[in-house]
């Protein structure tokens, strides 16, 4: 089974700031997916940026890239010029890519990092 | 497009009853697979449906089951209620069964006494 480790219960960053969230993740398949979304308090889990393992360029949406390392195992998500609005709960999660027969396993959740961007 | 609905949005049981969570996904997503978020476990697959078929479940007990309609909604079903199902239960769509990409509804949160 896969697991995903997020290590950094609790960040903060000053607005304006670059922030760096890690994760890894451990699984032996070639094929998979990773994910970061964002839970603000009103719980709504919003998709930030995806990379597929395949891809060994870093993926990057605005404000937003990666630091994907594939053979670490680390996916970690740089956020530049911190706003209030990205403070939230931060999930790095896992899709498997191997297709079993039996249709989609889920997305795999690190525990997730709580981020405090102070004015 | 609209985006994924859920309803009840919140939800008061008592143990022993039992309760039905209502999904309706993206238009045009076959796909919709549900979540537990709790603070001691985190967030837990629970299944996932396409065309109307459970495709897959997570390490949940039989008193947890779902169904799809032909249009793609979904409805959850926990019997039984137990406190420790007290939790955040989100659903998600996707286009198909293995598209990777899953977009979440805003969750119903369930309060069992």
């Amino acid at each position: 089974a896969q697991t995903v480790t997020q290590s950094q219960p609790e960040m903060s960053v000053q607005e304006a700031e670059t922030v760096t969230l890690s994760c890894t993740y451990d699984t032996s398949e070639s094929d998979y997916y990773l994910f970061w979304y964002k839970q603000p308090p009103s719980r709504q889990m919003i998709l930030v940026i995806r990379q597929e393992a395949y891809k060994q360029q870093n993926a990057t949406e605005n404000r937003f890239s990666v630091n994907f390392q594939k053979a670490a195992k680390s996916f970690s998500l740089k956020i530049s010029d911190s706003q209030l609005g990205d403070a939230a709960m931060y999930f790095c999660a896992y899709f498997s890519g191997v297709y079993s027969g039996g249709g989609a396993d889920g997305l795999t959740f690190g525990k997730g990092t709580h981020l405090i961007i102070q004015p | 497009k609209a985006g994924v609905t859920q309803t009840p949005r919140y939800l008061i049981k008592t143990r022993g009853q039992q309760v039905t969570l209502s999904c309706s996904p993206i238009s045009g997503h076959r796909s919709v697979s549900w979540y537990q978020q709790t603070p001691g476990q985190g967030l837990q697959f629970l299944f996932e449906y396409f065309s109307e078929t459970q495709r897959n479940k997570g390490n949940f007990p039989g008193r947890f089951s779902g169904r799809q309609f032909s249009n793609s909604r979904s409805e959850m079903n926990v019997s039984t209620l137990e406190l420790g199902d007290s939790a955040l239960y989100l659903c998600a769509s996707s286009p198909s069964s293995r598209e990777e990409t899953q977009y979440f509804g805003p969750g119903t949160r369930l309060l069992v006494l």
